[in-house]
């Protein structure tokens, strides 16, 4: 059974922070790996990785993932209270899409 | 381009009793799934259809819950008998090809079985 796993649960950092998010996963026939941002309401794409080493960026958000040792970390630095949110990490593997448990992230001014 | 289409947004009924979702998804996504979120989860897989063939649906739970995508474009999810272990938001997404590409979420239905 494929698993994707998150860590930490949850997080409280005050604005101006650097967080690192973790996402760790085992499945067969991986294709990718996204990452997604939900607020209140449904998830919004940030990231979508397919190739280890190769780092995606935008803005103050930035994310890599490791082939090899079967992980991924999504990087937010100068963190904003408009950045508290839950973060999903999900993985492609075959033709099915399987979500981890998600980071809380909250954000104080 | 409009989005993934869902409703209702909220209900609320009591154990028992029958529910059914209605979702739209982007015009022209081959690709459409039902996700559950319970609060504090991540959500999880019920079904996912390409076309109107399903591909995977082995965590639907098939003594309550049915889902059909007659003509390849909007679904339904009913859950009949819904258990207050239902509670949670069903999330429909779509996408243009299966599994590798962004899934495009809908905005969720909001389930309370009391």
């Amino acid at each position: 059974e494929d698993k994707v796993v998150q860590s930490p649960l949850s997080l409280v950092v005050h604005e101006g922070d650097t967080v690192t998010l973790n996402c760790s996963y085992e499945v067969t026939n991986f294709r990718s790996l996204l990452w997604y941002k939900q607020e209140k309401k449904a998830p919004t794409f940030l990231f979508m990785l397919t190739s280890s080493g190769i780092e995606k960026k935008s803005g103050r958000l930035s994310s890599i993932l490791d082939k090899k040792e079967l992980f991924s970390i999504l990087n937010i630095t100068a963190t904003q209270t408009g950045d508290s949110a839950v973060y999903l990490c999900a993985v492609s593997a075959g033709n099915m899409l399987t979500f981890g448990g998600g980071t809380r992230l909250m954000v104080k001014p | 381009e409009a989005g993934v289409a869902q409703s209702p947004r909220y209900k609320i009924i009591e154990k028992r009793q029958s529910v059914a979702f209605w979702c739209n998804p982007i015009s022209g996504h081959a690709t459409l799934y039902w996700y559950q979120q319970i609060l504090g989860q991540g959500p999880k897989l019920l079904i996912q259809f390409q076309n109107n063939g399903v591909v995977d649906d082995s965590q639907l739970p098939k003594d309550r819950f049915s889902a059909e995508r007659l003509k390849g474009v909007d679904s339904t999810l009913k859950i009949q008998p819904a258990k207050l272990e239902d509670s949670a938001v069903y999330l429909c997404a779509s996408s243009l090809g299966q599994g590798i590409g962004e899934l495009f979420f809908g905005e969720g239905s909001r389930l309370t079985v009391l």
